[in-house]
């Protein structure tokens, strides 16, 4: 089966800038999570889709981060404006439904905010 | 929130050789998971653990769900090149998401 589609793989933007970020889980897969990772950091979760609805987004930065999954199947996450700390890798997970734990993680989007 | 704290942060063995790495939380867990991370990729699971004391194996991996439930093991034996990369586990309570330690980075000299 196919997995998790990530684009873009790299981004570079100045800060104060936007950036967005689009993920295609596996097809069939209800359950979509968006986590961000720091070098040398584990992933951290920012917010968590069952179908079209938001199940966690406690740990994401409302004033600065948003997050769609309008259709319940391909999701964005948007940064808007970024800040020199909003630099990491973007990683994008589904799973069946939010009872299955073994996630299957996209390649990621490596951004840097300069 | 909770934590997990992985030990040893990093570690460098000789080819053949037999590797062991733990996870430690504060809070008790009902999943404990093991992904490997390589660069440029994101993490892939290893093994799955869903009852204390359960010991799981998967080819030259073996992984235990701590009695306590607030801890896990990962051993893998005979390293080969291959097993070169960040180890992350995770764990799971009720229905929140997955929270991951900080990683174990693997380095094998042949």
């Amino acid at each position: 089966e196919a997995g998790v589609a990530q684009s873009p793989r790299y981004k570079i933007i100045e800060k104060r800038q936007s950036v967005a970020f689009w993920c295609n889980p596996i097809s069939g897969h209800a359950t979509l999570y968006w986590y961000q990772q720091i070098l040398g950091q584990g992933p951290k979760l920012l917010i968590q889709f069952q179908n079209n609805g938001v199940v966690d987004d406690s740990q994401l930065p409302k004033d600065r981060f948003s997050a769609e999954r309008l259709k319940g199947v391909d999701s964005t996450l948007k940064i808007q404006p970024a800040k020199l700390e909003d630099s990491a890798v973007y990683l994008c997970a589904s799973s069946l439904d939010w009872t299955d734990y073994g996630y299957t993680f996209g390649s990621g989007t490596r951004l840097t905010v300069v | 929130g909770q934590q997990l704290n992985q030990s040893p942060q990093s570690m460098f063995i000789q080819e053949g050789e037999d590797v062991s790495m733990n996870c430690t939380s504060s809070s008790i867990f009902n999943t404990w998971l093991w992904y490997k991370q390589e660069p440029g990729e994101g993490p892939v699971l290893l093994i799955a653990l869903y009852k204390a004391g359960e010991l799981t194996s998967n080819g030259r991996l073996t992984a235990q769900f701590g009695i306590t439930r607030k801890d896990s093991f990962l051993n893998i034996s005979a390293s080969i090149p291959s097993d070169v990369g960040i180890y992350f586990c995770a764990g799971q309570l009720g229905n929140t998401p997955l929270v991951f330690g900080k990683g174990t980075r693997l380095s094998v000299i042949a």
